[in-house]
């Protein structure tokens, strides 16, 4: 069975920390990796990582994955209280039309004055 | 842009009854999805639809849960009867292409009593 495991279930941090966020999976097809950040309902996108090793970035967030070692993380540099959300680790697997998600269970951010 | 709408926003019924949730995604996508997000969970897939034809409804359950997607646009997904397990935000999802590129709609809280 198809395994997306998160961690850690939650966290609470001050303005200005660094947060680094864990996403391990157990899938097979794998094709690639991609983190949503979930605020009230709708997940918006972040990055989709498919190959080892390169990180993607944007503003103060990144992100890389470890297709040997199946996992990914995902940084956020400098915090803001605008970036507690609960953020969620999918992994695709599957091509076209039969390409589908598995979700982890998230992982609930705080940011704190 | 318009976005995924979805309706109604909120929903509260008894055990036993039935419900129904109405989606509109984005103009020219040909994919959408259903999925179930129950409280501290990722969201799971419950159906998959190319145009009007279903792709994946490998974890709908069939006893209680329908979805149609006429004229491969709008969809309605209907629970008849509710469980109190049902109790959960049913988001619907649109692509032009594949999963990673997916639009989520606001959801829809179900609070089943």
């Amino acid at each position: 069975e198809d395994k997306v495991v998160q961690s850690p279930l939650s966290l609470v941090v001050h303005e200005g920390d660094t947060v680094t966020l864990n996403c391990s999976y157990e899938v097979t097809n794998f094709r690639s990796l991609l983190w949503y950040k979930q605020e009230k309902k709708a997940p918006t996108f972040l990055f989709m990582l498919t190959s080892s090793g390169i990180e993607k970035k944007s503003g103060r967030l990144s992100s890389i994955l470890d297709k040997k070692e199946l996992f990914s993380i995902l940084n956020i540099t400098a915090t803001q209280t605008g970036d507690s959300a609960v953020y969620l680790c999918a992994v695709k697997k599957g091509t076209g039309t039969a390409s589908k998600l598995t979700f982890g269970t998230g992982t609930r951010l705080q940011v704190t004055l | 842009e318009a976005g995924v709408a979805q309706s109604p926003r909120y929903k509260i019924i008894e055990k036993r009854q039935s419900v129904a949730f109405w989606c509109n995604p984005i103009s020219g996508h040909a994919t959408l999805y259903w999925y179930q997000q129950i409280l501290g969970q990722g969201p799971k897939l419950l159906i998959q639809f190319q145009n009007n034809g279903v792709v994946d409804d490998s974890q709908l359950p069939k006893d209680r849960f329908s979805a149609e997607r006429l004229k491969g646009v709008d969809s309605t997904l209907k629970i008849q009867p509710a469980k109190l397990e049902d109790s959960a935000v049913y988001l619907c999802a649109s692509s032009p292409t594949g999963v990673e590129t997916q639009y989520f709609g606001p959801g829809t809280r179900l609070l089943v009593l």
